[in-house]
């Protein structure tokens, strides 16, 4: 199970701090990474990035300058930054456990967190 | 380029077969994963890799691949399978992940 927690309104040019805990099971087991997506109001699905329990994390490129992941595998934690916010990261973020077998050519996100809404406005 | 394409909105009678699909440059290397968002809910997974379905999911759900196309269909529509369908793969060249821009399915 995943729970997000972390401040549901930013005010801009802030930094957006959230984080997901993880129970149930660990986030230091190999065979997991671990993701972050996003939904602003109405519209689709957004990537984020994903993290593996050693620290090694990949970016959406459109985000990458503003974005930062990290873990902590003692509390069974990974959480999310986005510097320099503004009224477009408003929306709801989820943390998912992101499931990669590059030998069989699939990728998924096989347990997602309750929407987290997130408003960023002054 | 790592884009995914879907149709906006699709609908289907309450019983009847619908098939969605998804098309972009990275299937024709990586297997699409689906996921359906009902309204006000976190998404679910339904099919990943080839044709395979999380415990839970029912049978109605399966998938094929052709080319740069991933195809998901519903056999036999519930009522309960209206919501959100999104598609999802890994760019072919790049460590990231993109998802389609979704589809509507409304049962009538």
């Amino acid at each position: 199970q995943l729970r997000v927690s972390g401040p549901r309104l930013v005010r801009p040019p802030a930094t957006l701090s959230l984080t997901c805990t993880v129970s149930g099971g660990s986030v230091s087991s190999p065979s997991d990474f671990w993701a972050w997506i996003r939904q602003p109001p109405g519209k689709g699905l957004e990537w984020l990035g994903t993290i593996y329990y050693t620290g090694s994390a990949s970016y959406n490129p459109s985000l990458n300058a503003r974005l930062s992941m990290s873990i902590d595998t003692s509390r069974s934690q990974f959480s999310l930054g986005l510097t320099s916010v503004s009224a477009a990261d408003t929306a709801v973020y989820y943390c998912a456990r992101h499931i990669v077998v590059p030998a069989a050519l699939m990728f998924y996100l096989d347990d997602w967190s309750q929407g987290a809404l997130v408003t960023v406005s002054s | 380029s790592s884009e995914l394409t879907q149709d906006p909105s699709v609908s289907v009678a309450l019983g009847q077969t619908v098939r969605l699909t998804c098309q972009g440059d990275s299937l024709r290397r990586y297997y699409a994963s689906w996921y359906l968002q009902r309204p006000g809910q976190a998404p679910v997974l339904v099919i990943y890799g080839d044709n395979h379905r999380p415990l839970g999911i029912a049978g109605r759900f399966s998938a094929s691949n052709s080319g740069d196309t991933s195809s998901l269909t519903i056999t036999g529509a519930l009522a309960e399978d209206e919501g959100d369908y999104y598609c999802s793969s890994r760019d072919p060249v790049e460590n990231h992940y993109v998802f389609g821009s979704g589809t509507t399915v409304t049962v009538l």
